[in-house]
Formats: structure tokens, sequence, C-alpha cells
């Protein structure tokens, strides 16, 4: 069964700091990896998805990567903002649209 | 384009009673999924749907149903309601029948069992 574990578990920077979280998965026969945003009592907001065939993908300030051998995912945050406060979850897909979920980082950014 | 949609956003049932909540996904999306959180076990996958067929289930009891519409709305049922259910329910639509499609989640159905 996948198993995907995120480190660290929680995270607090100053303002303006980059950071990165990080996320492995211990079957790497996966069809992709997407990366999601949660604020408190809300839904998931996705933030990227990196295809099993992809790299690594970027939009605005995040860069995602991929590297499917190792079992592992990075999310670069760069200037972090105060805005970006919240919890970040990875996840990947088997087969399916059966998504296997890390436990999340809590991100706090302080003014 | 709208966004997944639940309902209702919030309940409160009592032990033993059942629940539906509903689910409607993004236009065109034909899978839909379910998924439970709760501060112990996280993002656990319930069942996904695709073109009103059943096609993966997670860990869960027979307790917990679902059924998909021909208009891909999706439903998901639990029965005799223990304290333990208690969680925010989220649902998930697709486009793509495979893995490799974005998922899209709704803004969850917070259900509370007294």
């Amino acid at each position: 069964k996948q198993e995907v574990t995120q480190i660290p578990a929680a995270l607090s920077v100053p303002e303006g700091e980059n950071l990165v979280l990080n996320c492995s998965f211990t079957d790497s026969a996966i069809y992709n990896l997407q990366w999601f945003r949660q604020d408190p009592g809300k839904g998931l907001t996705s933030l990227l998805l990196i295809q099993s065939s992809q790299r690594e993908q970027t939009s605005g300030r995040l860069n995602a990567s991929l590297d499917k051998s190792s079992g592992r995912s990075t999310l670069y945050i760069a200037a972090s903002q105060p805005g970006d406060s919240a919890t970040y979850l990875c996840a990947v897909s088997n087969t399916g649209n059966q998504f296997y979920f890390g436990t999340g980082t809590s991100l706090t950014v302080i003014p | 384009k709208a966004g997944v949609t639940q309902t209702p956003r919030y309940l409160i049932k009592t032990r033993g009673q059942q629940v539906t909540l509903s689910c409607s996904p993004i236009s065109g999306h034909r899978s839909v999924s379910w998924y439970q959180q709760t501060p112990g076990q996280g993002l656990q996958f319930l069942f996904e749907y695709f073109s009103e067929t059943q096609r993966n289930k997670g860990n869960f009891p027979g307790r917990f149903s679902g059924r998909q519409f021909s208009n891909s709305r999706s439903e998901m049922n639990v029965s005799t309601l223990e304290l333990g259910d208690s969680a925010l329910y989220l649902c998930a639509s697709s486009l793509l029948a495979t893995g490799s499609g974005e998922q899209y989640f709704g803004p969850g159905t917070r259900l509370t069992v007294t």
C-alpha cells in the first residue's frame, strides 16, 4: 500500500524567507503527484500537478520537483508571505483517481 | 466555470441516524472521488465513481456507500452513524479517467455526530 510522508509536520518562518517542504512516497509507480493548500476548516486548493513523466512544475513563487526513482518531491516557496500560512498537502495517485495523502506540513509565516 | 460544490456544508446528526451528502463536480468532469478527513487519520480515500460506476473503494465499512448519477453528480450515504464518523467529508472531481488528471476539491461537508 502506498504511504506518503511529509516533513516537517510544522514550520514557522519570518516573512520573506525561502522555504522547502518535503514529501516522500513508498511506491514509485505513480501516475502523478499533486500539491495542495488547505486553510483551516476549508477544502483543498490545488497548487501544482506534476505528471509522472515530468521533473518539475512552476507557478509564480512556487516550484515543485519530482524524483520518482527516489520517491521524493519538494515544494519550494520563494519570498514567503503571511498569506502563505496554511497546511500544505502532497498526494500521489497509483491508479484510477485514488489519491494517497500525506499528513501535511503546517506553515506559519510571521510578519 | 463553477467549481465543485457540496451540500450541505454543515450537518449535526445523532448516533444511529443516517446521512446523505451531495457533490456536484465541475461541468464536464465524470470522475468523482470522496475522502474523509479527521485530525487523527488525515485524508482517507472512501471511493471513486466514473460514469456511474464505482471503480475504487477504500478501507471503510459497508455503512459507507455512494452512487453517481447520469449527470455526474454524486451522493454518499452513511448509515447507523457512530461518533467516529464525525469528520470533514470532501469530494473531488477530475476530467480524466486515469490517475493522471488534476483533482479539484469542493469546500467539504462538516459532519458532527453527537
